[in-house]
């Protein structure tokens, strides 16, 4: 059974546009989430993240939103730009083995 | 600070035989965890070492085993090469918890033929 889903496996995005990536998970006592993103033969590097005591957290253009009672994270990135075309991998951790679980990773194509 | 290293970046094996990948974490940092992505599977967990040992173990068989030097340094090997172990595998460290930010390597990726 999958923990963590990222039910759209591509997403399209005009350049300059907002893109939102979700993400749900079924473990409730998952207490932290973190976003990755990963080019082509890269591993993947960290993006931003947020703990269960947060509904929200912000980067420079990447926010990443928590709805604790949906089960419920997705990622914000405003305005896009090309180099954000990449592979982005939702993640949480604080299971009872504490294991970070991933998901299988949604693809992003930001359009010229 | 130099990155993650992984070694080798590719690898052919065939089936039944025996693999060691090794990753070499950032100066300083004592978790290590280790990755397989597939298209269809994504990331999965196999393992995470800290200080020499073991902390957590992923849903893989025994086939998958793996260790840590003093050093921080961690190998993993796979006996028994299966087609299916095809993949990227993943190396990612941080200084302590896992729930710190986790930098990955640029991954071995192991074709069994």
């Amino acid at each position: 059974d999958q923990q963590v889903k990222q039910n759209s496996p591509s997403l399209s995005v005009q350049e300059g546009r907002i893109s939102i990536l979700n993400c749900d998970y079924t473990n409730s006592m998952f207490d932290y989430f973190l976003w990755y993103k990963k080019y082509p033969a890269e591993g993947p590097t960290f993006l931003i993240s947020i703990s269960s005591i947060k509904d929200k957290n912000e980067d420079g253009r990447f926010t990443v939103f928590l709805n604790k009672s949906a089960k419920h994270l997705s990622l914000h990135i405003v305005p896009s730009q090309p180099g954000d075309s990449a592979v982005y991998f939702c993640a949480a951790s604080g299971g009872w083995d504490d294991k970070i679980i991933f998901g299988k990773g949604t693809r992003l194509h930001i359009l010229p | 600070k130099a990155g993650v290293t992984q070694t080798p970046r590719y690898l052919i094996k065939t089936r039944g035989q025996q693999v060691t990948l090794s990753c070499s974490p950032i100066s300083g940092h004592r978790s290590v965890s280790w990755y397989q992505q597939t298209p269809g599977q994504g990331l999965q967990f196999l393992f995470e070492y800290f200080s020499e040992t073991q902390r957590n173990k992923g849903n893989f068989p025994g086939r998958f085993s793996g260790r840590q030097f003093s050093n921080s340094r961690s190998e993993m090997n796979v006996s028994t090469l299966e087609l299916g172990d095809s993949a990227l595998y993943l190396c990612a460290s941080s200084p302590r918890d896992r729930e710190e930010t986790q930098y990955f390597g640029p991954g071995t990726r192991l074709l069994v033929l």
